[in-house]
């Protein structure tokens, strides 16, 4: 197992265009993070899945962003009709849960950096 | 809700010294677990350290130990034996350990480590 893949690395492109981040987790995790990190700061939580099913989604995830994760494995994050204040890394995390979590740790990936033009 | 402090955006330590990274928090929980994050540049944020609260022992990882003072809600991480391969940015985060809280992790805004020969 090779950890955390996120693809593409960098996306640059144009105001109001749509987006779409994957991540693969490591194969026997079954929760799956994605958080945004911007310039200067720390990365900010966005949603998490537990298999497939989304159980959270942070205020910062507006309409225009949707994630999924259809069986439980690969998960996607689209943003739609892009703006400037999108640009940022977008982190996939992944993790194995049993009961109550205890202090299992989050394996990160490389992330992808979106600028938006 | 809970809030992670770093107040030092940038340190610098010569190699083979000592360099130590400050972070305080905010929370009414009495449970909880507190990590350190290495985030090389370009690379994926990977755990150094992590420290259960009910733990009165400090954690140490090799080089890397904590000073954890739970009264004064403090965190911070020592670096002994600096090396070049240290250099890049840390982040302390936050989990709770209340159950069915999603497991997610709030950051720190980061220090950035310079090491110098």
């Amino acid at each position: 197992d090779t950890g955390v893949s996120q693809d593409p690395r960098h996306k640059i492109t144009k105001r109001g265009q749509n987006v779409t981040f994957r991540c693969d987790p490591i194969s026997e995790h079954n929760r799956l993070y994605w958080y945004r990190q911007t310039l200067g700061q720390g990365p900010e939580f966005l949603t998490y899945f537990q298999n497939e099913a989304q159980l959270e989604k942070s205020r910062l995830l507006s309409d225009r962003f949707s994630a999924e994760r259809p069986k439980g494995s690969f998960s996607t994050l689209e943003i739609q009709r892009t703006e400037q204040g999108d640009s940022a890394m977008y982190l996939c995390a992944s993790t194995q849960i049993q009961g109550a979590g205890g202090a299992n740790v989050l394996t990160f990936g490389a992330g992808s950096r979106l600028t938006v033009l | 809700a809970q809030t992670v402090t770093q107040s030092q955006p940038e340190m610098s330590v010569q190699e083979a010294e000592t360099v130590t990274l400050s972070c305080t928090y905010d929370t009414s929980e009495s449970d909880y677990y507190l990590f350190w994050y290495k985030q090389p540049p370009s690379r994926q944020m990977i755990l150094v350290i992590r420290q259960e609260a009910y733990k009165q022992q400090n954690a140490t990882e090799n080089r890397f130990s904590v000073n954890f003072q739970k009264a004064a809600k403090s965190f911070s991480l020592k670096i002994s034996d600096s090396q070049l391969g240290d250099a890049a940015m840390y982040f302390c985060a936050y989990r709770s350990a209340s159950f069915g809280t999603a497991s997610k992790l709030t950051f720190g805004t980061g220090t950035r480590l310079q090491v110098t020969l």
